[in-house]
């Protein structure tokens, strides 16, 4: 199984602030990985998909990078609907694999 | 817009088989592969499996044994059975549509699932 390494767990942060998350994969995946939003008592949702495209309807503030085994998802000015727990997602082999999250709290 | 809905016993026994069906609107399920996630209270995202509308599956190993998934296309639904359960089966589960990169763009709204007598 690919293991999928978030970092870091959880982080504070203000409205306004530039946040960058780190996922590592534990083999090379090249740009099969995606990033989701969850909130509580909600579905996840999907904002990044191959690595470092936007999915449909979420705003362009969000964005993704990284291949290989590194990849980062910015949140370049956090809004206070953003306070959320994200989780990063390999799709390059089964079984499917999640990262342990990152939770993102107001500061 | 896909809209996916779980349903199913919100209460199961232990040892006893956990069923669940998603039904799919707004599109087809012919041409994708659909997914069960489930997220147990204070742990993260785990994948259970996914089907192909031919009937083909792939199982995380971790459930292998315990899973069996199918898909009714006539009604446009899939299905997930967990054998033998136990309280550490107890999670909300999602069933989840597939995009063409396995990344997962469309979900139900989840639904509780408890294990317990």
């Amino acid at each position: 199984d690919i293991q999928m390494t978030q970092s870091p767990s959880s982080l504070s942060a203000s409205v306004g602030d530039r946040v960058t998350i780190t996922c590592r994969a534990s083999q090379p995946i090249s740009t099969y990985l995606n990033w989701y939003q969850h909130k509580p008592g909600k579905a996840p949702n999907l904002l990044i998909y191959g690595a470092s495209s936007l999915q449909s309807g979420v705003p362009s503030r969000f964005s993704g990078g990284g291949s290989g085994t590194d990849f980062t998802l910015t949140i370049s000015s956090l809004q206070p609907e953003d306070f959320a727990t994200y989780y990063c997602q390999q799709s390059y082999s089964t079984p499917l694999t999640f990262g342990g999250g990152t939770k993102v709290e107001i500061k | 817009q896909v809209q996916l809905q779980e349903s199913g016993p919100g209460l199961v026994k232990p040892s006893e088989t956990l069923s669940l069906t998603c039904t799919v609107s707004g599109g087809s399920i012919s041409t994708y592969y659909w997914s069960w996630i489930r997220q147990s209270a204070g742990k993260g995202l785990e994948w259970i499996g996914r089907i192909y509308p031919s009937g083909s599956a792939n199982y995380n190993p971790s459930l292998k044994t315990r899973v069996t998934m199918s898909v009714d296309t006539s009604k446009n639904q899939f299905s997930l059975k967990l054998s033998s359960v136990t309280a550490a089966d107890t999670a909300v589960y999602y069933c989840v549509r597939n995009g063409k990169l396995s990344h997962f763009d469309f979900w139900g709204q989840g639904t509780l699932v408890t294990v317990s007598s």
